[in-house]
């Protein structure tokens, strides 16, 4: 199994609303990254987990609070979001930490903040 | 700013020729340099990576070539394909760490 799935695939929430992104992964991998893209635009780092621990944050505003319950799963908890926050969310991981040049993606949820 | 970019946004290539894509970088320090192709609706794929101390690596239909001298990555695609099409984006990455930054991606269409 070499996927990285996300759910859900489209998310509409208001600015006021709480709600979770989630990524699963079953290839061992111990290193996941969150990731946002916006239209035509790379996609921009913004959270690194190492073994469970947070190892990287970009500077990303408090309203995303990124988790990792387990070694398969990266959560990404949304509030008080706004509207220049709509972008796709991309999940990722990789064998390890200090290994990731190759990482696996996930598809992506595509985020509306209205 | 950025510190990988590409030259032309979009890349328009007769399907069974060869593409070619280009990036420039501006960071001499970075270790490794990284092509992955990003589909409509899916997220990235990795293609190839190569090292700094290297010029040229070949993979499957795909070249990665490096010029330090002009700061200049580019990628070659032999013979291309209808699956080709898609989003090139070349990357950097210091020092093997988790942390990859995208250049700003380069479209590929392919013609019949």
């Amino acid at each position: 199994d070499t996927e990285v799935t996300q759910t859900p695939k489209h998310l509409v929430m208001g600015m006021t609303n709480k709600k979770s992104l989630k990524c699963e992964q079953h290839m061992g991998h111990r290193a996941m990254y969150w990731y946002k893209q916006k239209a035509k635009k790379p996609p921009e780092l913004m959270f690194v987990y190492s073994y469970e621990k947070l190892s990287i944050n970009e500077s990303v505003p408090s309203r995303f609070s990124p988790e990792c319950p387990n070694s398969s799963l990266l959560n990404l908890h949304l509030h008080a979001l706004q509207p220049e926050d709509s972008a796709l969310y991309l999940c990722a991981s990789s064998q390890a930490p200090g290994q990731g040049i190759e990482q696996y993606f996930g598809p992506g949820t595509r985020l509306t903040v209205t | 700013g950025e510190s990988v970019g590409l030259h032309l946004p979009t890349l328009s290539v007769q399907e069974g020729d060869n593409s070619i894509i280009n990036c420039a970088y501006s960071n001499s320090a970075s270790d490794y340099f990284i092509w992955y192709k990003q589909e409509s609706g899916k997220g990235p794929q990795f293609i190839i990576d190569i090292r700094s101390n290297m010029d040229k690596r070949q993979g499957q239909r795909v070249t990665v070539l490096l010029n330090k001298t002009v700061k200049h990555l580019s990628l070659q695609i032999a013979a291309t394909q209808p699956g080709d099409s898609a989003v090139y984006f070349c990357a950097e990455c210091r020092n093997r760490d988790d942390k990859i930054i995208f250049g700003k991606g380069t479209r590929l269409h392919i013609l019949p």
